[in-house]
């Protein structure tokens, strides 16, 4: 079935421990993003993709980066984790037509939950 | 900042009740999106009503949508132990491919 999926589903890392969380998908989409979302919180987006064109959110720390070698992966880097870190990553898809298109529809991963200790 | 802003926070039903939430927002939207999640999960698109619907129904689902008071509702009606999770409404509103969510309802239905 087609999908997004996520390695590892938990992540324990040290405090400055360098981690990179990796997602792919098969439904061949344009659009990937990737969400913090904490305890009880709503997902906040961090930055996406729109093909190659990386989007980041203005208000995410410079200690989160991603790469996107392909179609398929997108991985999110972690340069430094620190203990406010420590939350659920999820990864989505969506296919846009256009840059700044209508985003329809959706389709997460399950989450890496990520601990710092 | 957020777009949506969901009420009530939580909601605790029996089975076989009908169970209500509401999204307000506040800038104009292209559409709207409910999407569930189940504790420890990723999120499952229920629904999207664009901003020219009313309403909309799927299944068990009804969702209406008040473009002049900048609200939404979603209806679950005879509610499962299963429907047990988080709802949170998420809205685009033009620009760079993205959804803002709301702080999300958590809805618990006991048996």
């Amino acid at each position: 079935d087609a999908m997004v999926i996520q390695n590892p589903r938990y992540q324990v890392t040290q405090f400055g421990k360098p981690v990179t969380l990796s997602c792919s998908q098969t439904l061949n989409h344009n659009v990937m993003y990737w969400y913090q979302q904490k305890s009880s919180q709503a997902p906040k987006l961090l930055f996406h993709y729109y093909d190659k064109d990386f989007n980041n959110e203005a208000d995410t720390p410079d200690n989160f980066q991603s790469r996107r070698p392909n179609t398929s992966f997108c991985f999110l880097d972690i340069r430094s984790p620190g203990l406010g870190d420590a939350a659920m990553y999820l990864c989505a898809t969506s296919r846009v037509q256009g840059a700044g298109g209508p985003s329809d529809t959706q389709y997460f991963g399950p989450g890496t939950r990520l601990t710092v200790l | 900042s957020q777009q949506g802003e969901e009420d009530p926070q939580a909601l605790s039903i029996q089975e076989g009740e009908n169970a209500t939430m509401n999204c307000s927002y506040k800038t104009s939207i292209n559409n709207l999106q409910w999407y569930r999640q189940n504790s420890g999960r990723g999120l499952v698109h229920l629904i999207l009503i664009r901003s020219n619907e009313r309403e909309k129904h799927s299944g068990r689902l009804r969702v209406t949508l008040d473009t002049s008071k900048k609200s939404s509702s979603l209806l679950i009606t005879a509610s499962r132990a299963a429907d047990t999770a988080s709802y949170f409404c998420a809205t685009y509103s033009g620009g760079y491919n993205k959804l803002i969510f709301g702080a999300g309802t958590r809805l618990a239905v006991h048996p």
